[in-house]
């Protein structure tokens, strides 16, 4: 079955600086990647996804980068502000569904 | 639109008692998932159905656990007997079709196994 690694596990930036969480996975049929944001208590919400037709999607503060050749894709935040603190999850799936362990980040203001 | 619902938010059981969770999908969407979330860790497929098919439930621990789809619109998900270790939040999904496409998640049942 599908492998998906996430990396790191915790992440502290500075208020306005930039963060990348970066993932891994292991089946070449997995062609929809999407990045969960989960703060405390609540159910995981969607924040950006990309499919395997295209390698870079941006929205606003956030953008995401998939390289299907090695298999990895990340999340990149810019401009980060103390309510982007959450756990981050990423994800891989074709015909199943796959999640990543969590990204912890925390923005300092 | 109506979201995902789940019922019971929380659930205080003893190890080796029964309990049942209850999820209702968004209205049209063919995919269900039931997820197991253990304290700080992502979400852990347990099952998904398509329409009132399983698609996998590969991790289901299927000594203890079942579920069921009837009718390909509500489901529920049983543990018995619980242990102590099934302590968590038991998050249910649902999407359009298939796992190319946006999971919407219900806000989860949290377990406490004593």
């Amino acid at each position: 079955g599908e492998n998906v690694e996430q990396h790191p596990s915790t992440l502290s930036v500075q208020e306005g600086d930039s963060a990348v969480i970066k993932c891994t996975y292991s089946d070449s049929a997995s062609n929809y990647f999407p990045w969960y944001k989960q703060e405390l208590g609540k159910r995981p919400q969607l924040i950006i996804d990309i499919r395997s037709n295209v390698g870079e999607k941006k929205d606003q503060r956030i953008a995401v980068t998939l390289n299907k050749t090695a298999k990895h894709f990340s999340l990149h935040i810019t401009e980060t502000q103390p309510e982007d603190s959450a756990v981050y999850f990423c994800a891989a799936g074709f015909n199943k569904f796959y999640f990543g362990s969590g990204t912890k980040l925390n923005v300092k203001p | 639109e109506a979201g995902v619902a789940q019922s019971p938010r929380y659930k205080i059981i003893e190890k080796r008692q029964s309990v049942a969770f209850w999820c209702n999908p968004i209205s049209g969407h063919a995919t269900l998932y039931w997820y197991q979330q253990i304290l700080g860790q992502g979400p852990k497929l347990l099952i998904q159905f398509q329409n009132n098919g399983v698609v996998d439930d590969s991790q289901l621990p299927k000594d203890r656990f079942s579920a069921e789809r009837l009718k390909g619109v509500d489901s529920t998900l049983k543990i018995q007997p619980a242990k102590l270790e099934d302590s968590a939040v038991y998050l249910c999904a649902s999407s359009l079709w298939g796992a190319t496409y946006e999971q919407y998640f219900g806000p989860g049942t949290r377990l406490t196994v004593t």
